[in-house]
């Protein structure tokens, strides 16, 4: 079945970075786009970018260009998610998701609690 | 605040209907017919729930019915039952971007 299942919860200083893995199973890795989400404490989901494993095009959302990388390991069907210069706003769950294909999100992670606390 | 509106509540007595709505802007819910609908549980990832507008994937129950008109997406959902009672967002493409709602709860009394 498809899976995707990321990496453990992380704490970090303001100011550092965070890096969250996101393994997937189950379906043609190089097929299908993964987003990457993230929700603050009793917020809406924000979506943060996305990437086609099978070419490395990205996309970010504005607000995060220039402190969010996304890549892929085709080798490991691995998805990952950097993000720099963190701050208490940072802090969220943050969750990969698959794209179907169709416009929509059809199989997510467990999700990754990112916690920036001084 | 989020790109989509959505009211931060409904509820509904069992076996009832209750209809969530979803407003954005042209560029996103009104410019594609890309609209979304998660359920979330409090301590679980969203699960989709409708894409596209309209359709459903395999498995999730035809209670569930989304439509667009202009700018607004609304969800359906019929025959409440008490499992129903979850968050629920909406989501919209936005032209190489996705944007979300808020959320809003809904309470089977």
């Amino acid at each position: 079945q498809i899976q995707l299942v990321q990496s453990g919860a992380e704490v970090k200083k303001p100011g550092a970075s965070v890096k969250v893995s996101c393994k997937t199973s189950g379906y043609s890795f190089v097929t299908y786009d993964t987003s990457w989400v993230r929700q603050a404490p009793g917020q809406g989901p924000e979506w943060l970018g996305w990437i086609n494993a099978n070419n490395g095009n990205t996309r970010y959302a504005q607000r995060f260009q220039g402190r969010l990388t996304l890549t892929a390991d085709t080798s490991t069907t691995t998805t990952f998610m950097e993000l720099r210069g963190l701050t208490s706003d940072d802090t969220s769950i943050y969750y990969c998701a698959r794209l179907g294909p169709f416009y929509g999100m059809d199989a997510w992670g467990q999700g990754t609690t990112v916690i920036v606390s001084s | 605040q989020s790109a989509l509106t959505q009211p931060r509540s409904v509820s509904g007595s069992l076996g009832q209907s209750v209809t969530i709505a979803c407003s954005g802007a042209t560029m996103s819910v009104g410019g594609y017919n890309y609209v979304s609908w998660y359920q979330q549980y409090p301590g679980e990832a969203p699960k989709l729930l409708i894409y596209d507008v309209t359709k459903r994937p395999s498995g999730v129950p035809d209670r569930f019915s989304g439509s667009k008109s202009g700018n607004t997406a609304s969800l359906a959902i019929s025959g409440l039952q008490h499992d129903d009672e979850a968050d629920y967002y909406c989501s919209s493409y936005a032209g190489k971007s996705w944007v979300f709602g808020g959320g809003t709860k809904v309470t089977v009394l």
